[in-house]
Formats: structure tokens, C-alpha cells, sequence
């Protein structure tokens, strides 16, 4: 398997700007999770899905951020507008249980 | 509310220099403890799993063991690429998959 996979891997936007962050993860996986890591806050949970489904969505610092799953093996996060203090990396990560497996990665810098 | 300590929050080491890293946590039950490392630039990476105090698990120059309310990762005469972030988190029994993190110590093995 190829793993989580994660697009972009970097992102420059502007104040202001939507920006759509993308996830596949890994086949069979039926947990998805969102997380955010910047120095500051170390690795926070944003939100996560069962089958599809948000479970908890507890995480998402604004209506500014949404997340959806409109099937098994594709994910969305999606800020609007952006802000600069959204600038972090955002992970996305899956799991059948237990131990959760982590993709890339998307560096986002909102200017 | 559940927390993960870790502590140092940086550690520099001579090649071969053994040492240990905690991770405390204070939890209303505990399902599971996880061990990730993270390489610069990269997602974290699963390590261990432990579920119960006693518990110890080991790979390569690295053990990790578990009690009611710590857990320590044990580097053995490490290298220089054992050299990343090392990432503690815990799994609660009422949170399904949910993970909490601590914010990681950063381990440095010069040559």
C-alpha cells in the first residue's frame, strides 16, 4: 500500500483565500483523522470519521474550518477564509484500530 | 480533562550514551499507549503500543515500557540516526479512537 496520501504538500495563500487541503487514506482504513501541528500547540486533533461519519469535530478552532468524507477513501479540509495564524502543518492520518498511520503532510502559509 | 507530559522537552546525546524519555499522563482509563518518532519534514511514525502497567516492547536500540502512570522509551547506545522528535500519545477508554499527544522531545545523537 502507498500509504496516506496527502496533497499539496505545500501551500502559499493568501489572507483571505479559501484553501482545500486533500487526503487518501490508507485502503481498509475506516477511521480518518485531521490533525494540526505547529510549535506552539504541538499535534491537535481537529477532527476525525468512521465510516465516513464525524465523530468528533471538537477540534475545529472556527466555523472557518470544515472537513468532509464523501466516500471510504477521499477527505477534505477546508478553511474559508484563511487566516495567517492558520499557517501550520496539517496531517491527516487513518487506522482500523489502534495504532493510527500518518501521511506527509501539507505545510500551509497563509501570508 | 486527559493530559501527556514529556519530558525533557530536548535531549542531546554522544553516540552510544544511553538515556531514557518519559511520557506521564493523567487519564480517566487508559485503552492504549503509543510511541511515534518524527523525522523533520515528515509524519510521525508508529512505534510501540502498550495497553497494560508491566508491559515493555522493544525494536532495535529502543525499549519502551509502561506503568499506571508513565511511560519510558529506552534508547540502548544510540546513533546518530536515531536522532527525531519522539512523540508520546494516549488512547482513552471513552474516546474510540481518539489519541491525545504529548508535544514530543526532540532527541539529538551526535557522532
Amino acid at each position: 500500500d502507498a500509504g496516506v496520501i496527502q496533497s499539496p504538500r505545500h501551500e502559499v495563500t493568501e489572507m483571505g483565500q479559501e484553501v482545500t487541503l486533500r487526503c487518501k487514506p490508507i485502503s481498509g482504513h475506516d477511521y480518518l483523522f485531521w490533525y494540526r501541528q505547529t510549535m506552539m500547540r504541538g499535534l491537535e486533533l481537529l477532527i476525525y470519521f468512521n465510516n465516513n461519519v464525524p465523530i468528533d469535530d471538537s477540534g475545529m478552532p472556527e466555523d472557518r474550518f470544515s472537513a468532509k468524507m464523501p466516500n471510504a477513501s477521499f477527505s477534505t479540509l477546508k478553511i474559508q477564509p484563511s487566516e495567517p495564524r492558520d499557517s501550520a502543518v496539517y496531517f491527516c492520518a487513518s487506522t482500523l484500530g489502534g495504532e493510527q498511520y500518518f501521511g506527509p503532510g501539507t505545510r500551509l502559509t497563509v501570508t | 480533562e486527559d493530559q501527556v507530559t514529556q519530558s525533557p522537552e530536548a535531549l542531546r546525546l554522544q553516540e552510544g550514551e544511553s538515556s531514557s524519555l518519559n511520557c506521564s499522563y493523567t487519564v480517566s482509563g487508559l485503552r492504549g499507549l503509543f510511541w511515534y518518532r518524527q523525522d523533520p519534514g515528515k509524519g510521525p511514525e508508529f512505534l510501540f503500543t502498550l495497553y497494560s502497567a508491566g508491559e515493555e516492547k522493544e525494536k532495535e536500540r529502543l525499549k519502551a515500557t509502561l506503568t499506571k502512570k508513565e511511560s519510558f522509551l529506552h534508547i540502548t547506545a544510540p546513533k546518530p540516526e536515531d536522532s527525531a522528535t519522539y512523540l508520546c500519545a494516549v488512547q482513552v477508554n471513552t474516546g474510540f479512537q481518539k489519541l491525545v499527544f504529548g508535544t514530543g522531545t526532540r532527541l539529538l545523537v551526535s557522532p
